[in-house]
């Protein structure tokens, strides 16, 4: 069964400081795989999209890291931010599908 | 300015009511596709479009309708609305489906909806 899961759920950091949050998928298979950023009632927003080939790929302070061996990506955000704050979903989708399939989320909190 | 806009934002309607949330996008996309969002569960497809008149169902299809007529527009209906329905609605259009990786996927801002 396709599942992409994400830890950790939640994550508090100050103000400054980096945090990785991590996405492991059993999507196969694979096509790509993108990050969003979703800040409280309002719809996701784009960070980054990888394909199989890529293993990086940087978005201002947010860095995606792909391992298609491994089925796992990391997203890394430097020198947070308090407008950081938000739920991050790690979404895979499968080749030759038109769907995608959404982690849960990690909600991060910046504290100042 | 491109965007993908949802009405209404919020409603609170009664079992059995016969209702419709629109979606609009401006950004001449084919594919349109939407989401629920609830607790603990992350979004989940409800039915997407690949384009005009066609259409398909997602992973919970149940108790929705769709049409897509025009382009721009993917109205979601719900025939007879459940408290079980009841959750936060996402519309999403992109230029092409989710096997294209350089297409980026536009959300709107959600429809909260409460079946008492």
């Amino acid at each position: 069964k396709n599942q992409v899961e994400q830890s950790p759920q939640s994550l508090i950091i100050l103000e400054g400081k980096n945090c990785t949050l991590q996405c492991n998928y059993t999507v196969s298979p694979f096509s790509n795989l993108r990050w969003y950023k979703q800040d409280t009632g309002r719809g996701p927003v784009s960070l980054t999209i990888m394909t199989f080939s890529e293993n990086t790929k940087s978005n201002g302070r947010y860095t995606a890291t792909l391992d298609a061996d491994t089925k796992q990506s990391s997203l890394h955000i430097t020198a947070s931010q308090l407008s950081d704050s938000a739920s991050y979903i790690c979404v895979v989708s499968a080749r030759g599908t038109y769907k995608y399939i959404f982690g849960t989320g990690t909600r991060l909190k910046v504290l100042a | 300015e491109a965007q993908v806009t949802q009405n209404p934002r919020y409603l609170i309607t009664v079992t059995g009511k016969k209702l419709t949330v629109t979606c609009s996008q401006n950004m001449n996309h084919e594919y349109m596709s939407w989401y629920r969002q609830d607790p603990g569960l992350g979004l989940r497809q409800i039915y997407y479009s690949m384009n005009v008149e066609v259409t398909d169902k997602g992973d919970v299809p149940e108790g929705y309708k769709v049409s897509r007529k025009e382009k721009r527009n993917f109205p979601l209906i719900l025939e007879s609305p459940s408290p079980n329905q009841t959750s936060l609605y996402f519309c999403a259009s992109s230029l092409r489906d989710a096997r294209n990786t350089n297409t980026e996927a536009f959300f709107g801002q959600g429809t909260r909806l409460t079946v008492v």
